[in-house]
């Protein structure tokens, strides 16, 4: 059965530093893997998914993540924190082999963001 | 806004009355998703639509829960003789059909408290 583990429950970072969310998977096969963010009050947005093409994926908000078989691994990264990045972040993977006929959501990483 | 939409945002219930919730999908999406989100948790994934056929359903999905997308447009969750463990936010998700992988987008979800 595929699931993920979202390593630490809450990050706390300064305004300007790099942001790192770590995120292991298990899966039977090549997975899908996501990574979502979550703003309080709003709906849950993509920030940006893997399906087996460049092991390194950008996406929006100048977050990316990297694909790493032999860890497990498909960690979140920013090289420089905004106020704006502060919400609650879900790595994802993908039960079908990238169907999304289900989802898997991690339990969640809250990014906080000093000043 | 042509995005997810759900119906109401929130609703307060007492513990036994039936509630039912509202999605209206992205209208050139096939696939209907509903998944459930509690306090410090995840999302977990409910059921899923693909038109009106409803395709899979979780264990979590009890007896006392039922889902329906009649014209395969927009979809109802109704939850019977409600607990007070059903307080969550339930959230409702959609993608179109072709395309491994294609992003699911969700909607800003529908906060139940049972008392």
């Amino acid at each position: 059965a595929q699931s993920v583990t979202q390593l630490d429950s809450h990050v706390s970072v300064s305004e300007g530093t790099p942001v790192l969310l770590r995120c292991n998977y298990s899966s039977s096969y090549s997975p899908s893997l996501f990574w979502y963010v979550q703003h309080p009050n709003k709906g849950l947005q993509l920030l940006l998914k893997y399906t087996s093409a460049a092991t390194l994926v950008k996406g929006i908000n100048g977050f990316e993540a990297e694909f790493k078989k032999s860890e497990t691994s498909f960690h979140l990264t920013k090289p420089s924190a905004h106020m704006s990045d502060a919400a609650e972040y879900f790595c994802v993977v993908s039960d079908y082999g990238g169907s999304q006929g289900n989802l898997i959501f991690g339990k969640g990483t809250k990014l906080s963001v000093k000043p | 806004d042509t995005g997810v939409s759900q119906d109401p945002r929130h609703k307060i219930t007492k513990r036994g009355q039936n509630v039912t919730f509202r999605c209206d999908p992205i209208s050139e999406h096939n696939r209907l998703y509903w998944y459930r989100q509690t306090l410090g948790q995840g999302p977990e994934f409910l059921t899923y639509f693909q038109n009106e056929a409803q395709l899979e359903k979780s264990r979590l999905l009890s007896d006392r829960f039922s889902a329906e997308r009649p014209k395969g447009s927009f979809s109802t969750l109704e939850i019977q003789r409600t607990e007070q463990g059903d307080s969550a936010m339930y959230l409702c998700a959609s993608s179109p059909a072709q395309g491994a992988n294609t992003e699911a987008f969700f909607g800003q979800g529908t906060r139940l408290t049972v008392v």
